[in-house]
């Protein structure tokens, strides 16, 4: 499995942006690049993912290196409710079928 | 939309035992996976099921098996529980490959 590498954890303000980094440099192409949360007592939960472009959605954006070795999970304005384990995974199909592979993830925390 | 289903939410087994976990996907959706959570080895890939196939497998000994019926809901068994089987055991589903998952809340097993 293609592994990712991503800051232990990070801190922000609330209201602030967040930009999380994730190094993935034995990436594939056919590797899509996944971010999940993990909030406490929670199941994780889907954020963002892409393939060569970068991605917006309602939670957050997705900026991905043109060589696409590494990647940026941007939070636009962190609230107190973002404060969770982030994780960068890359998942593929082929003997990938429906496997995510969680390293350790980003702890954020979002001070008020 | 209904989310991702798992019964029971907690669970207390004696060593030994057997266990049976279930988990019903969102509508729709026919690919299931399996993860074990524990503090010392985050979450591990257990197994993916498609269309009632196991598709892929993580590396777990073969005490832990799992199937899926034709609705797409799916079961995991362990049996001859050990207490290190003591874990939050989430399911996720998905369209396919590609797409996101969507991940239930978890049963908590305690093996006493």
């Amino acid at each position: 499995d293609a592994k990712t590498t991503q800051p232990n954890s990070m801190e922000s303000n609330e209201e602030e942006p967040v930009h999380l980094p994730c190094n993935h440099s034995t990436i594939s192409g056919t590797d899509y690049i996944h971010w999940y949360r993990q909030l406490p007592s929670q199941g994780p939960e889907y954020v963002i993912h892409g393939l060569t472009s970068n991605v917006n959605n309602r939670m957050a954006s997705l900026a991905i290196a043109e060589d696409r070795k590494s990647s940026t999970l941007i939070l636009h304005r962190a609230t107190l409710r973002d404060a969770a384990v982030y994780y960068c995974i890359l998942s593929t199909g082929g003997t990938s079928y429906g496997k995510l592979t969680f390293g350790q993830g980003t702890i954020l925390t979002v001070h008020p | 939309k209904a989310g991702v289903t798992q019964t029971p939410r907690y669970l207390i087994k004696t060593r030994g035992q057997q266990v049976t976990l279930s988990c019903s996907p969102i509508s729709g959706h026919r690919s299931v996976s399996w993860y074990q959570q524990t503090p010392g080895q985050g979450l591990q890939f257990l197994f993916e099921y498609f269309s009632e196939t196991q598709r892929n497998k993580g590396n777990f000994p073969g005490r832990f098996s799992g199937r899926q019926f034709s609705n797409s809901r799916s079961e995991m068994n362990v049996s001859t529980l050990e207490l290190g089987d003591s874990a939050l055991y989430l399911c996720a589903s998905s369209l396919d490959v590609g797409f996101e998952a969507f991940f239930g809340q978890g049963t908590r097993l305690t093996v006493v």
